[in-house]
């Protein structure tokens, strides 16, 4: 079942302004991807974590696994109309051999 | 191109009515998923396949059946589509155990 929590659910901001959104879980986690969907498209990878502790960016977002690896967050500096979509956390907990949990995602709003 | 390709993209039909949703990876992928999206739930997985003719139940099997017969197909079987099934479905496939999931772009189904 479900094992990640997501949040915010839904984001609404200005543009240029910056985001941040985390994901915890009551289990460890030996990988975290974030993922961004668009409208009417599937998911698409932003950005993967595989280290406690590792920071790693992509342009504008940046995303951290946590020390206890049972947390990310993924940030998003001076956002753009185009960041608009949904962000989903995901990753393998450490008893799930090679199956991924998805976070319910937070919806992002950037009114230009 | 490398991609998942998920048909059809927009299905409507009724209670009890047979249906498939095909999807092909041209990437040679082991691995191939099918998962739900429904509003306040993220992504959910209904099954997945590890490889030709391996597949196993995921987190919300009940009403579904899959098949692998070879690498590059893995079909969504709805027996008997009840409402409760109306939902958005993403096929998706990755190369190995840790590495990222690259998805469809999407079956909207509705079950009248």
């Amino acid at each position: 079942g479900q094992q990640l929590n997501q949040s915010p659910q839904s984001m609404f901001i200005q543009e240029g302004e910056d985001v941040s959104m985390n994901c915890t879980s009551s289990s460890i986690f030996n990988t975290w991807l974030w993922y961004k969907q668009d409208p009417g498209e599937g998911p698409v990878l932003l950005i993967a974590l595989y280290k406690a502790g590792e920071l790693t960016s992509n342009g504008r977002l940046t995303a951290q696994f946590g020390i206890t690896r049972k947390d990310s967050f993924l940030n998003i500096s001076a956002s753009i109309p185009s960041d608009v979509g949904i962000y989903f956390c995901a990753g393998p907990p450490q008893t799930s051999g090679s199956r991924l949990t998805f976070g319910e995602g937070t919806q992002l709003t950037v009114n230009p | 191109e490398a991609q998942v390709t998920q048909n059809p993209r927009y299905l409507i039909t009724v209670t009890g009515k047979k249906l498939t949703v095909t999807c092909s990876q041209n990437m040679n992928h082991e691995y191939m998923s099918w998962y739900r999206q429904d509003p306040g739930l993220g992504l959910r997985q209904i099954y997945y396949s590890m490889n030709v003719e391996v597949t196993d139940k995921g987190d919300v099997p009940e009403g579904y059946k899959v098949s692998r017969k070879e690498k590059r197909n893995f079909p969504l079987i709805l027996e008997s589509p009840s409402p409760n099934q109306t939902s958005l479905y993403f096929c998706a496939s990755r190369p190995g155990v840790n590495s990222p999931l690259h998805f469809g772009n999407g079956t909207r189904l509705t079950v009248t």
